[in-house]
């Protein structure tokens, strides 16, 4: 099914160590933004790339680094874990935004559980 | 800046009865204004969004929701709710002019008692 795909759906890490989160979506969206849940505070936004070749920071991109490698796939690489990065990450896509014509909504993945322990 | 507010962390409503999800928000400007769900451990989906026009919007699953401009508001709203409805709602703006991405609310979790 077209979508956006996420790995790994689960990680648990170590404090100090590091990962990569994969995103990839088939839809040809030139949109992608990663966001984090965590309980009472909805989805901040962490990341993200209005089209191939651009990232621009969030509402809390402390800890973590992106790279949009082509237009299909947008990653997240935490660098030194810590437990405060614990929570469930989503990347979206969408269209990109029309000035003043109309606004898509994102398509979400289904998440990554990421546990810093 | 851009942000929402939904005042209510929890609303429980009996089956068949009318069901109501508040969001308000701030932005500058004229707002694009979105309603998403989430079930347990999945994504969150999209379920309707107001752009411009007529001020009630009908989404999916019965969903519907009322702009109201004057009150900074845009209600998630259903005639009559399903056990299946309960879930995680999220209320989210961007501002009309300007490419920026959307802000999100801190939830509702909305439960239907049969």
């Amino acid at each position: 099914n077209a979508g956006v795909t996420q790995t790994p759906k689960f990680q648990v890490l170590k404090t100090g160590q590091s990962m990569t989160l994969q995103c990839a979506q088939d839809m040809n969206h030139n949109s992608m933004y990663w966001y984090r849940q965590d309980p009472g505070m909805g989805l901040r936004l962490i990341y993200y790339s209005a089209s191939e070749g651009t990232t621009d920071k969030g509402e809390v991109p402390n800890g973590y680094n992106v790279s949009r490698l082509n237009k299909r796939e947008f990653s997240l690489r935490l660098e030194s874990a810590a437990p405060s990065q614990t929570s469930v990450y989503f990347c979206a896509s969408s269209e990109a935004e029309r000035r003043g014509l109309y606004a898509y909504g994102y398509t979400f993945g289904s998440g990554t559980r990421l546990t810093v322990v | 800046a851009q942000s929402v507010a939904q005042p209510e962390d929890q609303v429980n409503v009996a089956e068949g009865n009318p069901l109501t999800v508040k969001c308000t928000y701030s932005v500058s400007g004229n707002p694009y204004l979105f309603w998403y769900v989430q079930y347990p451990n999945r994504g969150l989906q999209f379920l309707l969004k107001y752009i411009t026009g007529d001020n009630l919007v009908k989404g999916s699953y019965g969903f519907e929701a009322e702009f109201n401009k004057s009150q900074t508001s845009f209600h998630l709203k259903k005639p009559s709710a399903l056990v299946s409805d309960s879930a995680l709602y999220f209320c989210a703006v961007r501002a009309y002019s300007g490419n920026t991405p959307l802000v999100f609310g801190k939830g509702t979790r909305l439960s239907v008692i049969a």
